[in-house]
């Protein structure tokens, strides 16, 4: 069973940083590529990044271009987010989810439950 | 990027009812357009993949059209357990962009 566990969200003051990460299991890590969704409260779903199997491509939205990464850890099972520059409109519901192949695509099959981060003074 | 215009924002419908949402891409993506299910609480969940495949598991009433800019996405005969905000979902080379949603209510 495919499972993904997004954890390092909380509250966070304006301009600082927090490192969000997503455990995977139930599949082959290193075959397929991974994806940051982001949903602010009551409001709809914003692709943050995505990332190919073996980290040879990667793409951000531009809201969040020059001040989020992201990165993965094969040997770890592993992805991760690190946000900087953080700002009041970052405050959203992180998830992490499965893309079905391993290249630059874009279909997100397995999603986590999400991680929320908050960000205010 | 490219942006996806998706109507309407909400709908109230009956159960047994046939539901249409449409979703409009501000350029050509052929047929790279994928249909989630987001119900409160919840993750959402994959439905409708390249346009038109129905995702393993998802029932026969749920289908999606269309190529180029043009999309649809059906529900044939509305159910309770419908109720979800939908949303379509364009990818072009780790250039990712969703619709705005569609909220279903039974009426």
């Amino acid at each position: 069973e495919v499972q993904l566990v997004e954890s390092g969200g909380g509250l966070v003051q304006p301009g600082r940083s927090l490192r969000l990460s997503c455990a995977a299991s139930g599949f082959t890590f290193d075959d397929y590529a991974m994806h940051w969704v982001r949903q602010a409260p009551g409001k709809g779903l914003e692709w943050v990044s995505g990332i190919s199997w073996n980290s040879g491509s990667i793409g951000y939205a531009d809201s969040v271009k020059g001040r989020f990464t992201i990165s993965r850890d094969n040997a770890k099972n592993s992805l991760y987010l690190q946000m900087n520059s953080l700002r009041a409109e970052d405050t959203a519901l992180y998830y992490c989810a499965k893309d079905d192949e391993g290249g630059a695509a874009g279909l997100m099959d397995y999603w986590g439950q999400g991680t929320l981060v908050t960000v205010s003074s | 990027d490219i942006q996806m215009t998706q109507s309407p924002s909400s709908l109230s419908a009956s159960v047994g009812d046939r539901v249409t949402i449409t979703c409009q891409a501000s350029q050509d993506i052929s047929n790279y357009l994928n249909w989630y299910q987001q119900k409160p609480g919840k993750a959402p969940k994959l439905l409708i993949y390249d346009a038109s495949n129905l995702e393993t598991g998802v029932p026969s009433r749920f289908s999606g059209s269309g190529s180029g800019t043009d999309f649809t996405f059906t529900i044939s005969s509305l159910q309770p357990e419908d109720i979800a905000t939908y949303y379509c979902q364009q990818y072009d080379n780790f250039r990712l962009t969703f619709g705005g949603g569609t909220k279903v209510e039974i009426k």
